[in-house]
């Protein structure tokens, strides 16, 4: 699976977007993005995932590049309950292949 | 209802003993995994299986050996713990075929301590 690279830390003030960037120049064309985000001590929550469109759900947006090298995950209104470790992975999609989750965003929402 | 679950989510024991983590799911998946976060928080799998068949092998010691008995049930089993077993070990599933295999629904974690 293609690396991705995170920023190991970001702030982002409570109703305010969060844009989480991810780069992943390696990544091949049968190799989705995926974003999970783990909140303390809680299992690991899917958030979005997309292919090469852009992809909007309940709990974020994908921002994904022409190119497919880079990515941005958007929490449109971040609130204190979104402060977690974001997860950026690519992975080509066949349940034959292992999610691998790197180190992440730590995103902090301050009031 | 809990989609995926975990028993037990504390486990304490000393070194040397056998232990067993169980995973249920009733979400109708296919595919379920055991991943392990260590005290660094890195997530790493462990095991995938399919249709109980074993899918995914990282390289893990001998002493850890899952036992898929149906498609909703993944069991991790122990032996001769170790210190350095001690970790949050966690199960998740999802449906293995499609774009959204990589949409995993993960358990809530046992958090295993080995004295």
């Amino acid at each position: 699976d293609a690396k991705t690279t995170q920023p190991p830390s970001m702030d982002c003030a409570e109703g305010r977007a969060a844009n989480l960037p991810c780069n992943h120049s390696t990544i091949s064309g049968n190799e989705y993005v995926y974003w999970y985000r783990q909140i303390h001590s809680q299992g690991p929550q899917y958030i979005i995932h997309g292919l090469k469109n852009n992809e909007t759900n309940e709990m974020a947006s994908l921002i994904i590049t022409e190119d497919r090298k880079s990515s941005t995950l958007i929490l449109p209104h971040a609130t204190l309950r979104d402060t977690a470790v974001y997860y950026c992975i690519v992975r080509v999609g066949n349940s034959g292949y292992a999610l691998n989750f790197g180190k992440g965003t730590s995103l902090l929402v301050t009031p | 209802d809990t989609a995926v679950s975990q028993t037990p989510k504390y486990l304490v024991t000393q070194m040397g003993n056998d232990k067993s983590i169980k995973c249920e799911q009733n979400l109708g998946h296919d595919t379920m995994y055991w991943y392990k976060q260590d005290s660094k928080k890195f997530l790493k799998i462990m095991f995938s299986y399919n249709n109980k068949e074993l899918i995914i092998n990282e390289t893990v010691p001998n002493r850890f050996s899952p036992k898929s008995p149906d498609k909703a049930h993944l069991n991790l089993h122990i032996n001769s713990l170790e210190l350095g077993d001690s970790a949050v070990y966690f199960c998740a599933s999802s449906q293995g075929v499609g774009d959204r295999t990589g949409e995993l629904f993960f358990g809530e974690g046992s958090r295993l301590t080995v004295l």
